[in-house]
């Protein structure tokens, strides 16, 4: 059964590097999500993705973040300052489908970022 | 008042018994309800979803709406001990307004042999 897959599964980082979270989603997949879950707390929107570019971005999703599918099977998400507060599970979720079919999204087991 | 409310629990039963998990929440433009499952160092994994008010029942599961009360459930028959996980509600809205699920902070549930 296909899955979406994330490396690394936990990194850890000084504050003030920049962290690159690598995701591979289902092969036949078109939009591509990112979320956060800080420890305790509710899973967050960040970002969705599609066609190359940007279709939606959450209030969280400052200048310090940044997505990219650099090539036909990644879709990556780089924080390029990190700080305290970003410690976090991110998951990554891709979806068939975008608009009121987007709750059919699969999401891949997470990376623990721990800021340090 | 936060969008999404959901008991954190942990809520703990014997195997076999039902489980009832429920969320409240109060943008009145959601219409699509979601039941999310994740196991511990897992990513969510969608177990059912719904469209405006009602039930609809998948297995051993039965999802319920009822938007008069902005109150969504979900049933669980003849828990397992495989049951055990966080369960996680999320909803979004409808035409025009955003899909992106909102979701609600998990319920810990706990069965025992």
């Amino acid at each position: 059964e296909p899955e979406v897959t994330q490396t690394p599964s936990h990194q850890v980082t000084q504050m003030g590097q920049e962290v690159i979270l690598r995701c591979v989603p289902i092969s036949n997949h078109l939009y591509f999500y990112w979320y956060r879950q800080i420890l305790g707390q509710k899973v967050e929107f960040l970002v969705s993705f599609y066609n190359n570019e940007i279709s939606e971005k959450s209030e969280i999703f400052d200048d310090q973040f940044s997505v990219e599918r650099p090539d036909g099977s990644n879709f990556t998400l780089k924080i390029r300052s990190t700080k305290l507060e970003d410690s976090a599970m991110y998951f990554c979720a891709s979806s068939p489908k975008d608009g009121f079919s987007s709750y059919e999204q699969y999401f891949g087991p997470g990376t623990r970022l721990t800021v340090t | 008042q936060k969008e999404v409310e959901q008991d954190p629990g942990p809520l703990s039963v014997p195997e076999g018994a039902i489980v009832s998990l429920n969320c409240t929440y109060s943008n009145s433009a959601f219409q699509y309800f979601m039941w999310y499952r994740q196991y511990s160092r897992k990513g969510p994994e969608l177990l059912m979803y719904t469209y405006s008010s009602g039930n609809k029942e998948d297995g051993r599961f039965t999802a319920q709406v009822d938007k008069s009360s902005k109150y969504i459930s979900l049933f669980i028959r003849d828990s397992q001990p495989s049951d055990s996980a966080t369960y996680l509600c999320a909803m979004s809205q409808a035409s025009g307004g955003s899909y992106i699920p909102t979701f609600g902070r998990g319920t810990s549930l706990i069965v025992h042999p």
